[in-house]
């Protein structure tokens, strides 16, 4: 059974911290990894994609991944409140249906002012 | 504006009255899926297409059906709803072409409650 896991939370930061969220896969030939922020209520929003090792940066949003140890993760500069939601991990399904993506349950950000 | 649209957005409804929830995208994607949420469980796909009537079985399918018979539309089926299919539902699409990378984008949401 192909999983993407990551820690529930809540994350708790506070206001101007970086938040780092973190996801692993079991899929070693998985090639495209996304991170998408979900408000309580409202449908998930593509934040970041990322496909080759290393960083990669979008404003405040760094995400990293690393294949070798089946790792992916998404840093948070300068937290805002507004940041506050649920922030779920999603790889693809490397050998499935082209198109298929895996997606954590989700880490819960609280960013306290 | 490129967007996914689902409808309605809100439904109440009863065990066994046939109900249909429209998904409708404008960015010409040929990757359409439904996935239901529910809390603790994620997001669960229940069925996807890959074009237009090209549809197979995600990992809940059990109790829905859904036709492609247009690439811009995937329309989720309820035969017989039962309570156990309350949850907030949502559609998503992607690119399949050449250079895609996956990126799926979803649709607003339906909360449906079956009483």
């Amino acid at each position: 059974q192909k999983e993407v896991e990551q820690n529930s939370g809540p994350l708790s930061v506070p206001e101007g911290a970086i938040a780092s969220l973190n996801c692993t896969y079991s899929d070693r030939g998985s090639q495209s990894f996304f991170w998408y922020r979900q408000y309580s209520g409202k449908s998930p929003e593509l934040i970041m994609s990322i496909y080759s090792n290393g960083d990669k940066e979008d404003g405040r949003f760094t995400a990293q991944l690393n294949k070798a140890s089946q790792y992916v993760s998404l840093l948070i500069r300068d937290s805002q409140p507004s940041d506050s939601a649920t922030y779920l991990c999603a790889v693809n399904v490397h050998g499935g249906s082209q198109g298929n993506l895996i997606f954590g349950k989700g880490t819960k950000l609280s960013v306290k002012p | 504006e490129a967007q996914v649209t689902q409808n309605p957005r809100y439904l109440i409804t009863v065990t066994g009255k046939k109900l249909t929830v429209t998904c409708s995208q404008n960015m010409n994607h040929e990757y359409m899926s439904w996935y239901r949420q529910d809390p603790g469980l994620g997001l669960r796909q229940i069925y996807y297409s890959m074009n237009v009537e090209v549809t197979d079985k995600g990992d809940v399918p059990e109790g829905y059906k859904v036709s492609r018979k247009e690439k811009r539309n995937f329309p989720l089926i309820l035969e017989s709803p039962s309570p156990n299919q309350t949850s907030l539902y949502f559609c998503a699409s992607s690119s399949l072409g050449t250079g895609s990378r996956n990126e799926q984008f979803f649709g607003p949401g339906t909360r449906l409650t079956v009483l």
